[in-house]
């Protein structure tokens, strides 16, 4: 089975605070994804990666930044945490043809 | 209009009864489909991908019809368990790595 690991499932951080969100596959998978998903929008795509220090922006990239130094982990990264960022980020990596597998999902809560 | 339409529901069935749902796209030269499932507060799982030919999966029937440029999704025999929300997903054009996704069909399945 495809397993998708993200770090933290419930994060409360303040205004202004630098916010890291880990995800690990342990497919050998070489896409992966950072989506964030909120009530009435649906899935939104903020970055993808499809091969170690690549990455590519998705629809609503502005406030975030990715790391991907390695095949199997993909970080997303908050450089100053705002409130319209409170969010469940769910991560993925996905098969050649394109199936999705997502991490848990890590809600966010900005105050 | 949006890229991937669904209709939100809910669509609220008997057991045994069965339903089916419709998503429509909007770019006529999407390539790959899929229908996931998500339950609430959980992250979405990939329930089927769609083929051109159509593909069924146990009590699950997927349908590609690209003259109209929608899929479908039938599910028969209900069960309790199948109450979440379905998922649309196509990719666009100019990147098979991008996947959008349709907010959901919700599905209540009553005893």
């Amino acid at each position: 089975d495809v397993k998708v690991t993200q770090s933290s499932r419930y994060l409360v951080k303040r205004t202004g605070e630098k916010v890291f969100l880990e995800c690990v596959q342990d497919m050998d998978h070489e896409n992966m994804f950072w989506y964030r998903q909120d009530p009435g929008l649906g899935l939104r795509l903020i970055y993808f990666s499809y091969d170690v220090k690549m990455k590519e922006k998705g629809d609503i990239p502005e406030g975030y930044s990715v790391s991907r130094e390695k095949k199997e982990r993909f970080s997303l990264i908050l450089e100053s945490a705002s409130t319209n960022q409170t969010s469940m980020y769910l991560c993925a990596s996905s098969t050649p043809t394109g199936e999705l597998f997502f991490g848990e999902g890590s809600r966010l809560t900005v105050l | 209009r949006k890229e991937v339409e669904q209709d939100p529901g809910p669509f609220n069935v008997p057991e045994g009864a069965t339903v089916a749902f419709n998503c429509t796209y909007s770019n006529s030269a999407s390539q790959s489909f899929f229908w996931y499932r998500q339950d609430c507060r959980k992250e979405p799982k990939l329930l089927m991908s769609v083929y051109s030919s159509g593909n069924e999966d146990g009590r699950f029937t997927a349908q590609l019809n690209r003259a109209s440029q929608y899929i479908s999704l039938l599910i028969r025999d209900s069960k309790l368990s199948d109450s979440a929300t379905y998922l649309c997903v196509v990719n666009r054009m100019d990147s098979s790595y991008k996947l959008i996704f349709g907010s959901g069909t919700r599905l209540l399945v009553r005893p």
